[in-house]
């Protein structure tokens, strides 16, 4: 079947601007995981969509991201005002079960939008 | 914030040898996974080990659980220039759901 797609695959902004990130996991996957991958702090988690329990945004780097799943399917991440350490690879996952701590499911990638800002 | 570290960064080897990487990792875990990565995109997954387990293996992949040191390894045998990626540990801890990964380890094959 259709694995995690994500969409744009590339997206170059100017400085100051809005962009918007979407993910459409796997159909029947419960969990949404983003992340992002930059050249100076790896892979690291942003947020974490269970079903209908309210998002863990802990990973998130400012209050100038933002995420949302509708329908319990696509997700958006939102970034506002861009900036320049924004620049990276995001990632978006899924997995199928409803994962609670210590889950041992496998988790899916997309194959990431990478953002320039200019 | 990193949970591991992976050793080497890089590795370069003939195809048809074999390439080891190693993964430590801080704080008490209920798995661990490796991935795969090309050209900077998608990650794919590749194995998952559970704490209780030691070893497993899946194709030409073999990787090893320590949890006593917090060290996992990833063997790749026979490998082939397709091998060439970044591989990347990335652990779960015991009250946690998302990944916490290592800064990866680029594997080149050479023909």
């Amino acid at each position: 079947g259709a694995g995690v797609s994500q969409s744009p695959s590339n997206k170059v902004t100017e400085k100051g601007k809005d962009v918007e990130l979407r993910c459409d996991p796997i159909s029947g996957h419960t969990a949404l995981y983003w992340y992002r991958q930059s050249l100076g702090q790896g892979l690291e988690f942003l947020i974490y969509f269970q079903g209908n329990s309210a998002p863990d945004k802990s990973g998130l780097p400012s209050d100038r991201f933002s995420a949302e799943r509708t329908g319990g399917s696509v997700s958006t991440l939102t970034i506002q005002r861009t900036q320049q350490e924004d620049s990276a690879v995001y990632l978006c996952a899924s997995s199928l079960a409803p994962t609670g701590y210590g889950s041992t499911d496998t988790q899916y990638f997309g194959p990431g939008t990478r953002l320039t800002v200019l | 914030s990193q949970q591991g570290e992976e050793d080497p960064q890089a590795l370069s080897i003939q195809e048809g040898e074999n390439a080891t990487m190693n993964c430590s990792y801080k704080t008490s875990i209920n798995n661990l996974q490796w991935y795969r990565q090309n050209s900077g995109r998608g990650l794919v997954h590749l194995i998952l080990i559970r704490s209780n387990e030691r070893e497993k293996h899946s194709g030409r992949l073999r990787v090893t659980l320590d949890t006593s040191k917090k060290s996992s390894s990833l063997l790749i045998t026979a490998s082939r220039a397709a091998d060439t990626a970044s591989y990347f540990c990335a652990t779960i801890g015991l009250n946690d759901y998302k990944l916490s990964f290592g800064a990866g380890t680029t594997v080149t094959v050479r023909a």
